[in-house]
Formats: structure tokens, sequence, C-alpha cells
């Protein structure tokens, strides 16, 4: 079975950046679309965007081609998603997931909460 | 970006209803509609895909359909620990979209 494993949380300075690691587990990284999500706090979902391992190509919602860069290093079977000059907007819960089954989201990793404060 | 209209946007519901969430989708999104459920601090879990298959696991009194662009997630019979939010994704094309989100509320 696929596992999603996600870092541990952040607190960060307004203007610096941050990357969030999701490490696979139970199959190839390369397997599938990985993608990340931003849930504010009390807020709804957020589609980042989506990188392809297998080629490293990627996609973003146009509100975080700024904001996020994704990459994936698969000798270690880990996505990576970089958020660049943070401020308090920033301040969230990001989640890795992939779907094995196709555009859908089947797993999850546990999320990770960023905090952006000085 | 297609846009996904969901409502309502909470409910409170009592264990012998039939509860039903709506998501409208603004263009047709050929079925790829899939639907979440979401605990407090707990990653969301995949209910139903493809726009009426229930996920592996998730019990059958949970259920999807569709009617023109409007989609619909159906608890029959809920149970307590089916508190929670739920969302729906369309994931038909990129950005993939999330609606807002419906908090259901077991009395």
């Amino acid at each position: 079975e696929v596992q999603l494993q996600q870092s541990g949380a952040e607190l960060v300075r307004p203007g610096t950046s941050v990357k969030l690691s999701c490490k696979v587990s139970g199959d190839t990284i390369t397997a599938y679309y990985m993608h990340f999500v931003k849930q504010r706090p009390g807020q709804g979902l957020e589609w980042i965007g989506r990188i392809d391992p297998e080629d490293d190509s990627t996609k973003y919602a146009e509100k975080f081609k700024n904001k996020a860069t994704l990459t994936a290093d698969t000798s270690s079977n880990t996505a990576y998603l970089k958020l660049s000059s943070l401020t308090s907007e920033d301040t969230a819960t990001y989640f890795c997931t992939t779907g094995t089954m196709g555009p859908l989201f089947d797993y999850w990793g546990q999320g990770v909460m960023v905090t952006v404060s000085s | 970006d297609i846009q996904m209209t969901q409502s309502p946007a909470s409910l409170s519901a009592s264990l012998e209803e039939i509860v039903t969430i709506t998501c409208k989708a603004s263009q047709g999104i050929d079925d790829y509609l899939s639907w979440y459920q979401q605990k407090p601090g707990k990653s969301p879990q995949l209910l139903i895909y493809d726009a009426t298959s229930l996920a592996d696991g998730v019990p059958s009194r949970f259920s999807g359909s569709r009617s023109g662009t409007q989609y619909s997630l159906k608890i029959s019979r809920p149970q307590v620990d089916d508190s929670g939010i739920y969302y729906c994704l369309q994931s038909y094309s990129t950005p993939y979209t999330f609606g807002a989100g419906t908090k259901l509320e077991l009395k």
C-alpha cells in the first residue's frame, strides 16, 4: 500500500522560503502524479499543483505560479514543495496527495503546518 | 477555471435522515468528480470517485449520483462517525478545483 510521509511543522519568517518534503513508500514515485493541496486554518481545500516525477513536468494553479515550486527526487522517492516570499497568507497546512487509480486523490500525507510569523 | 458550487455550507441531520450534499460544475466534467470527508486535524479521505464509484472500505450508506452538471453525495441513515466536512473535487481539467465544503453535524 502506498504511504505518503510529510516533513515536520515549520515556523518561518516573512519573506523567506521553505521546502516541504513528501516521501512515498509502497511504490515508485514515478508511477503517479504527485499533487499538493493547501488548507488555511478553518478554510477549505485549494489545489496548488502537481508534478509528474517521470519527466518533472509540472502544472500549477495560476495563483501559485510565483509562489510554489514542485520538484521530485526519484532516487529518494520524494516530492518537494518549495514556497517562496512567505507572508501570513501562506500560513496553512499543506498536504501531498496522489491518485493510484487516475485523477483522484486516494492517498494523502498527514499534512504539514507552516506558520509564517516574525 | 471550472467552478464547483457546493451546497449547503452546513447542515444538521438526525441519524434517521437521508443526507444529500450537492456540487454543481460550471461546465461539463465528464464525471471526473470525487467526494472526500475530512475530520478535524486529519487529512481528507476519499469516499466516492468517478461520480458514482464507492472507494475501498467506504460504507455502502454513501453513494454518488449525477444529474446534468450537478453531482450529489447521499448518506443514507448516517452514523455519528459521519460528522465532518465534505468536499467535492473536479479533476477533469487543471486547475483542479474543490467545492467550498459542507460541514455535517449529526444530532
